[in-house]
């Protein structure tokens, strides 16, 4: 079974402060995505990575793609109160199964 | 543009009724999904369509579960009969496996 492992499940910190996220997976991956869900609402798209080492950046957020593809990060630079959601990653395997880490719940402190 | 649609927002039900989740994809997708999403479990792939023909639906729980796609621009998700288990919330969403947008979902309780 493929699984995709978030860390850590829980974080809160400071306003101003700066934070990496985890996605990791033993199971190579055609793409990864990430996705932000805030309460009430379904996920929001954040960013699809294809290519191993690859890194993209979104204004504060960076996400990188593991070399071998089969793990992400997302590094966020001075988290502001905004960011505060529930981050999940989501791989598209090569047999075409799409699964969802269970996701990191972030919150920003003011 | 109007996003993925999804009716009702909100359903509560008694054990063993029948309940019928409803989704209006984005216009020109040729994908939609169905998800369920719990604390335990997280967000879990139930069916995809693709062009309105089911191509997986091995995440269906059970045969309780069933899922049309009659046309381009509607698909239902059925839970006949339903149980105290199936409480959830229910996420349509469409575009492609890379790149999916979600609806607002459907907060499903049975009591």
């Amino acid at each position: 079974t493929q699984l995709l492992e978030q860390s850590p499940q829980f974080l809160s910190i400071q306003e101003g402060e700066n934070l990496t996220v985890y996605c990791n997976s033993s199971s190579v991956f055609s793409s990864l995505q990430w996705y932000r869900q805030e309460p009430g609402e379904g996920p929001v798209l954040l960013v699809t990575v294809v290519t191993g080492g690859e890194v993209k950046k979104l204004k504060r957020l960076t996400f990188q793609f593991g070399d071998a593809r089969k793990d992400s990060s997302l590094h966020i630079t001075a988290a502001q109160p905004g960011d505060t959601g529930l981050y999940l990653c989501a791989g598209e395997s090569r047999d075409d199964k799409i699964i969802f880490g269970k996701g990191t719940r972030l919150h920003i402190l003011p | 543009d109007a996003g993925v649609i999804q009716s009702p927002r909100h359903e509560v039900t008694e054990m063993g009724q029948e309940v019928t989740l409803r989704c209006k994809p984005i216009s020109g997708h040729n994908s939609l999904f169905w998800y369920r999403q719990t604390m335990m479990r997280g967000l879990e792939l139930l069916i995809y369509f693709n062009n309105n023909v089911p191509i997986d639906d091995s995440g269906m729980p059970e045969d309780r579960f069933s899922a049309k796609m009659p046309n381009a621009s509607f698909s239902t998700l059925k839970i006949q009969p339903s149980e105290p288990r199936d409480s959830a919330v229910y996420f349509c969403a469409s575009g492609a496996f890379y790149e999916q947008y979600f609806g607002p979902g459907t907060r499903l309780t049975v009591t």
